[in-house]
């Protein structure tokens, strides 16, 4: 079984430019989630979504958006980008949201802004 | 403010020997704790978990242990293998919604 795929897995961008980051989860899983991860740091939380409904979002400012399709499918916007920006974005997926559920992660998208 | 934590940035440990890896956490609400294994240019890889309702719990040469009275959970690899080298990250949540993670402990296994 295929795992969690994330598209593209690099990308370059310029400031103030805007961009759109894909992820499909483990066949069977309904809950998505997104991180950002910069050099030496552990992810960082931005979002969650279950069934097509956000249900937690970290300390991420407004230009962060993101949504969850029929198919369980996501994708995270990010308007406005900056060069902090930077990093590896990861999605994971597990099969519900909710207590003593392990998040199995994508190899990520590098974001680099110039 | 960071509410998981791993005090050591690396750690070598001859190969066959036990690898004992370190986090400590500071929000007493935390339930559900993991263990993750990241290599160079791949996500990170879900290793082990362990529930707050047990004080441990082992899979394999994977040993995780929790001490809730001191907020503290580690990670023991025995034997320690070449192959286990890489950067290992302990996460925790509450709500099974927000996964909070330390910034990670680099461990080289020397063969």
């Amino acid at each position: 079984d295929a795992g969690v795929t994330q598209s593209p897995t690099h990308l370059i961008k310029t400031r103030g430019q805007h961009v759109t980051l894909r992820c499909s989860p483990i066949s069977g899983h309904k809950s998505v989630s997104w991180y950002q991860q910069v050099l030496g740091q552990g992810p960082q939380f931005i979002f969650q979504y279950y069934e097509k409904e956000e249900r937690g979002r970290g300390n991420f400012p407004d230009r962060f958006s993101a949504r969850q399709f029929p198919n369980y499918s996501s994708e995270l916007n990010v308007n406005a980008l900056l060069l902090g920006d930077s990093a590896l974005y990861l999605c994971a997926s597990s099969l519900v949201a909710g207590p003593n559920q392990p998040q199995h992660f994508g190899d990520g998208t590098r974001l680099s802004i110039l | 403010d960071q509410q998981v934590k791993q005090n050591s940035p690396s750690l070598s440990v001859q190969e066959g020997r036990i690898s004992i890896l370190n986090c400590d956490y500071t929000n007493s609400m935390f339930d559900y704790f993991l263990w993750y294994k990241k290599y160079p240019a791949e996500g990170p890889t879900f290793l082990i978990s362990i529930s707050s309702i047990k004080d441990k719990n082992e899979d394999g040469r994977f040993t995780v242990f929790l001490n809730k009275s001191a907020k503290h959970l580690s990670l023991h690899i025995v034997p320690s293998q070449p192959g286990d080298s890489a950067v290992y990250f302990c996460a925790a949540t509450s709500t099974g919604n927000q996964f909070y993670f330390g910034t990670g402990t680099s461990l080289t296994v020397i063969p």
